[in-house]
């Protein structure tokens, strides 16, 4: 099945910076989902984009996403320690219609 | 809480034992489903019940039996597994089925499973 893929896969950052993440996948795809897992817990669903948007916000989360390039990028702003955990995307492209998950990106937000 | 509830949190068996495990969820979605996490692994998709029915077997393994009552509950029942069956078992919900629809899933917190 299909999947998205994270790039990097694992960041390491300053409490204050920006991090991003970004997802890339093979096929089209109605809808992408950003995820967040913090250690050892279940996934905590952040974000949603469809096909025909091409940037959401939701308070220091900005995802964009670009149809033509296949990929998504998740932007955290002025990141805190609390950041720190494993951010998944998620994509409909699965030809069987099942939300299917990358591989993920760790950050880590050293205080 | 996120509204599906999974127990237990962690769970040691022997390879010859029986156990389940189970969720919950009162958010009022008709789609749930079961999720292997292993170390260094995507995501796994195992099952998917909608509406109580099985919809997807992942070529899950027979020692995993699914089990789903009603809407709201969801079982998963183990016997005879292999150590490289220890991960973390993970339940999730949705409004509906189909991922087209563009409905997010609530995750529970997961089953911390270790086969010995």
């Amino acid at each position: 099945s299909q999947q998205g893929e994270e790039d990097p896969q694992a960041l390491s950052i300053q409490e204050g910076e920006n991090a991003t993440m970004n997802c890339s996948y093979k096929t089209s795809i109605n809808n992408l989902q950003w995820y967040r897992q913090n250690s050892g817990r279940g996934l905590v669903h952040l974000i949603l984009i469809r096909s025909n948007e091409r940037e959401k916000h939701s308070g220091r989360l900005r995802v964009t996403l670009d149809t033509s390039k296949k990929s998504s990028s998740l932007l955290i702003t002025a990141s805190r320690a609390a950041d720190t955990a494993s951010y998944f995307c998620a994509t409909d492209a699965d030809a069987g219609n099942m939300l299917t998950f990358g591989g993920g990106t760790r950050l880590m937000v050293k205080p | 809480e996120t509204g599906v509830t999974q127990t237990p949190r962690h769970l040691v068996m022997g390879m010859t034992n029986k156990k389940s495990l189970k969720c919950e969820q009162h958010l009022g979605h008709n789609a749930m489903y079961w999720y292997k996490q292993s170390a260094k692994k995507p995501l796994e998709l195992m099952f998917v019940y909608n509406f109580k029915e099985q919809t997807e077997n992942n070529s899950v393994p027979s020692r995993f039996s699914p089990e789903c009552p009603n809407s709201s509950h969801l079982f998963l029942h183990l016997h005879t597994l292999q150590p490289e069956d220890s991960a973390l078992y993970l339940c999730a919900s949705s409004q509906a089925q189909g991922a087209r629809l563009g409905y997010g899933y609530t995750f529970g917190s997961g089953t911390r499973l270790t086969v010995v």
